[in-house]
Protein backbone atom coordinates (compact mmCIF):
# COMPACT_ATOMS: atom_id res chain seq x y z
CA UNK A 1 0.00 0.00 0.00
CA UNK A 2 1.11 4.06 -0.15
CA UNK A 3 2.73 4.84 3.04
CA UNK A 4 4.72 7.63 4.15
CA UNK A 5 7.41 7.33 6.80
CA UNK A 6 10.21 8.70 8.55
CA UNK A 7 13.44 7.03 9.58
CA UNK A 8 14.30 8.24 12.85
CA UNK A 9 11.47 8.71 15.28
CA UNK A 10 13.56 10.74 17.76
CA UNK A 11 16.50 12.77 16.91
CA UNK A 12 18.60 14.98 19.39
CA UNK A 13 21.30 17.33 18.01
CA UNK A 14 23.18 20.23 19.51
CA UNK A 15 22.48 23.55 19.47
CA UNK A 16 24.02 25.46 16.71
CA UNK A 17 24.47 21.88 14.42
CA UNK A 18 23.07 21.08 11.57
CA UNK A 19 19.69 18.50 11.92
CA UNK A 20 18.92 16.00 9.35
CA UNK A 21 15.05 14.26 9.17
CA UNK A 22 13.74 11.51 6.57
CA UNK A 23 11.37 10.39 5.10
CA UNK A 24 10.44 7.75 2.60
CA UNK A 25 7.49 7.68 0.55
CA UNK A 26 6.18 4.55 -1.59
CA UNK A 27 3.74 6.08 -3.81
CA UNK A 28 5.55 7.04 -7.27
CA UNK A 29 2.94 9.07 -8.23
CA UNK A 30 3.19 11.77 -5.45
CA UNK A 31 3.87 14.72 -6.84
CA UNK A 32 4.11 17.35 -4.50
CA UNK A 33 5.66 17.12 -0.63
CA UNK A 34 5.53 19.04 2.13
CA UNK A 35 7.29 19.27 5.92
CA UNK A 36 5.32 20.29 8.92
CA UNK A 37 6.34 21.43 12.06
CA UNK A 38 4.31 20.52 15.22
CA UNK A 39 4.97 22.31 18.51
CA UNK A 40 3.41 20.46 21.72
CA UNK A 41 -0.70 20.89 22.02
CA UNK A 42 -0.51 22.68 18.47
CA UNK A 43 -1.56 22.19 15.05
CA UNK A 44 1.19 21.17 12.28
CA UNK A 45 2.93 24.33 10.30
CA UNK A 46 4.01 24.00 7.22
CA UNK A 47 7.53 24.86 7.22
CA UNK A 48 8.69 24.09 3.38
CA UNK A 49 7.24 22.16 0.29
CA UNK A 50 8.61 20.62 -2.72
CA UNK A 51 6.77 19.89 -6.29
CA UNK A 52 8.48 16.59 -8.06
CA UNK A 53 10.10 18.64 -10.44
CA UNK A 54 12.64 19.54 -8.62
CA UNK A 55 15.39 17.75 -6.13
CA UNK A 56 15.99 20.85 -3.85
CA UNK A 57 14.42 23.69 -2.02
CA UNK A 58 15.72 26.30 -0.16
CA UNK A 59 14.27 28.51 2.57
CA UNK A 60 15.18 30.38 5.53
CA UNK A 61 17.70 27.70 7.44
CA UNK A 62 15.98 25.01 5.91
CA UNK A 63 16.45 22.94 2.86
CA UNK A 64 14.41 20.21 1.54
CA UNK A 65 15.68 17.30 -1.08
CA UNK A 66 13.96 14.97 -3.07
CA UNK A 67 15.37 11.51 -4.78
CA UNK A 68 12.59 10.36 -6.77
CA UNK A 69 14.50 7.25 -7.72
CA UNK A 70 14.63 5.35 -3.94
CA UNK A 71 11.17 7.86 -3.20
CA UNK A 72 13.21 9.51 -0.04
CA UNK A 73 12.63 13.29 1.55
CA UNK A 74 14.68 14.60 3.57
CA UNK A 75 14.62 18.09 6.14
CA UNK A 76 18.04 19.77 6.77
CA UNK A 77 17.85 22.21 9.39
CA UNK A 78 21.21 24.60 9.57
CA UNK A 79 22.03 26.27 13.26
CA UNK A 80 19.36 24.25 14.77
CA UNK A 81 18.39 26.78 17.96
CA UNK A 82 16.24 25.38 20.58
CA UNK A 83 13.06 27.05 19.33
CA UNK A 84 13.53 24.09 16.54
CA UNK A 85 12.22 21.34 19.37
CA UNK A 86 9.45 20.30 18.10
CA UNK A 87 7.76 16.87 15.54
CA UNK A 88 8.46 16.84 11.85
CA UNK A 89 6.27 15.60 9.63
CA UNK A 90 6.85 15.12 6.07
CA UNK A 91 3.69 14.66 3.67
CA UNK A 92 2.92 13.48 0.31
CA UNK A 93 0.32 14.95 -1.98
CA UNK A 94 -1.56 13.08 -4.69
CA UNK A 95 -4.83 13.73 -6.69
CA UNK A 96 -6.36 10.31 -6.65
CA UNK A 97 -9.88 11.32 -6.93
CA UNK A 98 -9.52 13.88 -4.49
CA UNK A 99 -6.98 15.90 -2.69
CA UNK A 100 -5.36 13.01 -0.76
CA UNK A 101 -2.47 13.59 1.63
CA UNK A 102 -0.39 11.20 3.10
CA UNK A 103 1.36 12.03 6.82
CA UNK A 104 4.09 10.39 8.23
CA UNK A 105 4.47 9.13 11.85
CA UNK A 106 6.54 12.43 12.82
CA UNK A 107 10.85 12.51 14.00
CA UNK A 108 10.81 14.60 16.79
CA UNK A 109 13.68 16.50 17.23
CA UNK A 110 15.58 17.58 20.71
CA UNK A 111 17.78 20.42 20.70
CA UNK A 112 20.24 20.32 23.64
CA UNK A 113 21.22 23.87 24.71
CA UNK B 1 -4.28 37.37 11.05
CA UNK B 2 -6.32 34.98 9.06
CA UNK B 3 -6.91 31.39 10.21
CA UNK B 4 -8.14 28.46 11.96
CA UNK B 5 -9.99 28.19 15.18
CA UNK B 6 -10.61 25.07 16.61
CA UNK B 7 -12.88 25.05 20.20
CA UNK B 8 -13.17 24.16 22.78
CA UNK B 9 -9.18 23.00 23.37
CA UNK B 10 -10.19 20.01 25.69
CA UNK B 11 -13.60 18.03 25.52
CA UNK B 12 -14.60 15.49 27.95
CA UNK B 13 -17.35 12.98 26.74
CA UNK B 14 -19.43 10.98 28.99
CA UNK B 15 -20.54 7.37 27.51
CA UNK B 16 -23.34 7.03 25.03
CA UNK B 17 -22.89 11.13 24.48
CA UNK B 18 -22.86 12.91 21.20
CA UNK B 19 -20.07 15.52 20.91
CA UNK B 20 -19.46 18.11 18.61
CA UNK B 21 -16.40 19.91 17.90
CA UNK B 22 -16.05 23.60 16.43
CA UNK B 23 -13.88 24.23 13.08
CA UNK B 24 -13.73 28.52 11.72
CA UNK B 25 -11.42 29.55 9.49
CA UNK B 26 -11.43 33.36 8.01
CA UNK B 27 -9.18 32.31 5.42
CA UNK B 28 -11.78 31.97 2.58
CA UNK B 29 -10.79 28.86 1.62
CA UNK B 30 -13.20 26.32 -0.13
CA UNK B 31 -11.98 22.87 1.08
CA UNK B 32 -12.10 22.20 4.65
CA UNK B 33 -10.66 18.70 6.44
CA UNK B 34 -11.00 17.41 9.52
CA UNK B 35 -8.10 14.31 10.83
CA UNK B 36 -7.19 12.43 13.69
CA UNK B 37 -4.11 12.14 15.10
CA UNK B 38 -3.17 9.57 17.85
CA UNK B 39 0.50 9.08 19.24
CA UNK B 40 2.65 7.01 16.88
CA UNK B 41 0.62 7.40 13.99
CA UNK B 42 -0.11 9.86 11.26
CA UNK B 43 -2.88 11.82 10.64
CA UNK B 44 -5.97 10.09 9.57
CA UNK B 45 -8.70 11.71 7.58
CA UNK B 46 -12.18 11.64 8.69
CA UNK B 47 -14.09 13.89 6.46
CA UNK B 48 -12.96 16.86 3.93
CA UNK B 49 -15.55 18.94 2.40
CA UNK B 50 -14.73 20.61 -1.02
CA UNK B 51 -17.32 23.46 -1.17
CA UNK B 52 -20.29 24.39 0.98
CA UNK B 53 -23.09 22.42 1.55
CA UNK B 54 -21.04 19.49 -0.17
CA UNK B 55 -18.73 16.44 2.23
CA UNK B 56 -17.15 13.34 1.88
CA UNK B 57 -15.52 10.48 4.05
CA UNK B 58 -12.15 9.90 4.65
CA UNK B 59 -10.67 6.73 5.32
CA UNK B 60 -11.87 6.36 8.88
CA UNK B 61 -15.54 8.06 8.79
CA UNK B 62 -17.29 5.53 10.89
CA UNK B 63 -18.65 6.84 14.62
CA UNK B 64 -18.14 11.35 13.18
CA UNK B 65 -20.40 12.94 11.45
CA UNK B 66 -20.11 16.78 9.39
CA UNK B 67 -21.86 19.48 8.27
CA UNK B 68 -21.07 22.59 6.11
CA UNK B 69 -24.01 24.99 5.89
CA UNK B 70 -21.32 27.79 5.75
CA UNK B 71 -17.72 28.22 3.93
CA UNK B 72 -16.49 29.33 7.20
CA UNK B 73 -17.76 26.58 9.31
CA UNK B 74 -17.00 22.78 9.27
CA UNK B 75 -18.18 21.42 12.35
CA UNK B 76 -17.37 17.53 13.40
CA UNK B 77 -19.78 15.49 15.97
CA UNK B 78 -18.41 12.44 17.69
CA UNK B 79 -21.35 10.07 18.22
CA UNK B 80 -21.45 7.35 21.03
CA UNK B 81 -21.16 4.86 18.09
CA UNK B 82 -17.12 5.90 18.13
CA UNK B 83 -16.22 3.46 20.54
CA UNK B 84 -12.14 4.64 20.96
CA UNK B 85 -13.13 9.05 20.64
CA UNK B 86 -10.18 9.26 22.62
CA UNK B 87 -7.48 11.08 20.38
CA UNK B 88 -6.33 14.78 19.43
CA UNK B 89 -8.66 16.21 16.28
CA UNK B 90 -7.17 18.63 14.11
CA UNK B 91 -9.37 20.60 11.35
CA UNK B 92 -7.28 22.26 8.44
CA UNK B 93 -8.27 24.02 5.16
CA UNK B 94 -6.93 24.37 1.57
CA UNK B 95 -7.67 27.46 -1.00
CA UNK B 96 -9.30 25.29 -3.68
CA UNK B 97 -10.08 21.99 -4.35
CA UNK B 98 -8.41 19.52 -7.04
CA UNK B 99 -5.04 20.84 -7.18
CA UNK B 100 -2.61 18.89 -5.49
CA UNK B 101 0.36 21.31 -4.42
CA UNK B 102 -1.08 23.59 -1.56
CA UNK B 103 -0.33 22.97 1.82
CA UNK B 104 -2.84 22.48 4.34
CA UNK B 105 -3.96 25.43 6.83
CA UNK B 106 -4.50 23.48 10.34
CA UNK B 107 -5.86 24.62 13.73
CA UNK B 108 -4.63 24.05 16.95
CA UNK B 109 -6.47 20.76 17.56
CA UNK B 110 -8.97 19.60 19.97
CA UNK B 111 -8.03 17.13 22.78
CA UNK B 112 -10.75 14.83 22.91
CA UNK B 113 -11.16 12.70 26.39
CA UNK B 114 -13.66 9.98 27.40
CA UNK B 115 -14.74 10.64 31.26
Amino acid sequence: GESVGLHLPTLSVQEGDNSIINCAYSNSASDYFIWYKQESGKGPQFIIDIRSNMDKRQGQRVTVLLNKTVKHLSLQIAATQPGDSAVYFCAENSLRGYQKVTFGIGTKLQVIP
Amino acid sequence: DGGITQSPKYLFRKEGQNVTLSCEQNLNHDAMYWYRQDPGQGLRLIYYSQIVNDFQKGDIAEGYSVSREKKESFPLTVTSAQKNPTAFYLCASTPGWGRSNQPQHFGDGTRLSIL
